[in-house]
């Protein structure tokens, strides 16, 4: 079945403390993308990927960080969370840079105390 | 800066009663603009990709449209399943690449 994985679902953490969200897809998409939902502010992207090695700043790239080494996977890296970064984060792939749909993972709920 | 805006934020509709939601937009240069469906807690999931004025597409009892200036999602006869989040994004840019400007949706409930 084709899909967008995340991991964890749900995380609650502390202020300060390092952790990783990962995502992973199986319809060797080059395009991966990471945003952030939070309520009355819609979807706002964080990082994006074009291809292996190569990523880019979204609309709100602070305080995250991502990599893409394998085609398939592309991790969210959260170096010091704080409370601000408490969202509903998604991540999502596409078959390139053209006007593809995206395809969504199942979300992962942070909160940070 | 891309602008989405979509309308009515929130549509409390009878089962059977057809509306329509309107994603209005501006932008430069568009190069496809999407409406996805949001359950609570999942992630968005594609409906439709339209790419230049007077392009429809339809699906079940969704019907979506465009304009210059706007895009509606019509509703035909809903059932209570189709209640969930409507979101709209454009993705605009003559060249290289562009990211996707999503609109804050529309909150659908359909009451039986």
């Amino acid at each position: 079945e084709a899909q967008v994985t995340q991991n964890p679902r749900y995380l609650i953490t502390v202020t300060g403390k390092k952790l990783t969200v990962t995502c992973s897809q199986n319809m060797n998409h080059e395009y991966m993308s990471w945003y952030r939902q939070d309520p009355g502010l819609g979807l706002r992207q964080i990082y994006y990927s074009m291809n292996v090695e190569v990523t880019d700043k979204g609309d709100v790239p602070e305080g995250y960080k991502v990599s893409r080494k394998e085609k398939r996977n592309f991790p969210l890296i959260l170096e010091s969370p704080s409370p601000n970064q408490t969202s509903l984060y998604f991540c999502a792939s596409s078959l390139g840079r053209g006007a593809y749909e995206q395809y969504f993972g199942p979300g992962t709920r942070l909160t940070v105390t | 800066e891309d602008q989405v805006t979509q309308s009515p934020e929130a549509l409390r509709l009878q089962e059977g009663e057809s509306s329509s939601l309107n994603c209005s937009y501006t932008v430069s240069g568009l190069r496809g603009l999407f409406w996805y469906r949001q359950d609570p807690g999942k992630g968005p999931e594609f409906l439709f990709t339209l790419y230049s004025a007077g392009e429809e597409k339809e699906k079940e009892r969704l019907k979506a449209t465009l304009t210059k200036k706007e895009s509606f999602l019509h509703i035909t006869a809903p059932k209570p399943e189709d209640s969930a989040t409507y979101l709209c994004a454009v993705q605009a840019g003559s060249s290289g690449y562009s990211t996707l400007t999503f609109g804050k949706g529309t909150m659908l409930l359909v009451s039986p």
